[in-house]
């Protein structure tokens, strides 16, 4: 019962290199998220996707892209790599169920950026 | 932009106390939830509410949404060490497809 995983779960990237960040469901939803998590910031939403090919801005979408390719993927990517994206990223998934809907969180992915 | 305040951050108390987690905001959510994060793990959902007003118990954990929907609160009876963790309460804008609004954090020791 794999739920959400990500991949991979540690990195560490120099000043400007790219990377992507892979998130896959298995539960088929229809909504997915990436956020990342810093000390004493809590959990901000970078950007989001409603289905598949669609894709929107969330908080924090600066120096970020995504793509959804298929439903069950949801890829986060950095062009240039900075410091201050040093970070703990998470990608959730839920389905609507009206307002109760829970939001599936993966084990995160740390990224270092030196 | 809508924000959620925890309180308190960072609390220490003994097995066995009693303790209350604050969850606060000037806007109105749909719902509100309360997730549990263990070191190295992802967010857990706990407990959903979605009535101002309701409350809901989890064994020793009992939840309560505001009557005007804006501030919540999570309180455990009796802590034990298995409670420790970083707890999140969360909002809803109705529907989740634009994500959560997290609080955050309130990281809870309960120490034997």
């Amino acid at each position: 019962n794999a739920g959400v995983t990500q991949t991979p779960k540690f990195r560490v990237l120099k000043t400007g290199q790219s990377m992507t960040l892979l998130c896959a469901q298995d539960m088929n939803h229809e909504y997915m998220y990436w956020y990342r998590q810093d000390p004493g910031m809590g959990l901000r939403l970078i950007h989001y996707s409603v289905g598949e090919g669609t894709t929107a801005k969330g908080e924090v979408p600066d120096g970020y892209n995504v793509s959804r390719l298929k439903k069950q993927n949801f890829l986060l990517g950095l062009e240039s790599a900075a410091p201050s994206q040093t970070s703990v990223y998470f990608c959730a998934s839920s389905s609507y169920r009206g307002m109760d809907t829970e939001a599936f969180f993966g084990q995160g992915t740390r990224l270092t950026v030196v | 932009t809508q924000l959620l305040e925890q309180s308190p951050q960072f609390l220490s108390i003994q097995e066995g106390e009693n303790l209350t987690v604050y969850c606060n905001s000037s806007s109105v959510f749909s719902s509100l939830q309360w997730y549990r994060q263990e070191p190295g793990e992802g967010p857990v959902l706990l407990v959903t509410v979605v009535t101002g007003g309701e409350v809901k118990k989890l064994k020793r954990l009992t939840f309560q949404f505001g009557d005007a929907r804006k501030d919540s609160s999570l309180h455990i009876t009796a802590a034990q060490p298995g409670d420790t963790g970083l707890y999140l309460c969360a909002g809803g804008s109705g529907g989740g497809a634009d994500g959560l609004t997290f609080g955050k954090g309130t990281h809870l020791i309960i120490q034997p």
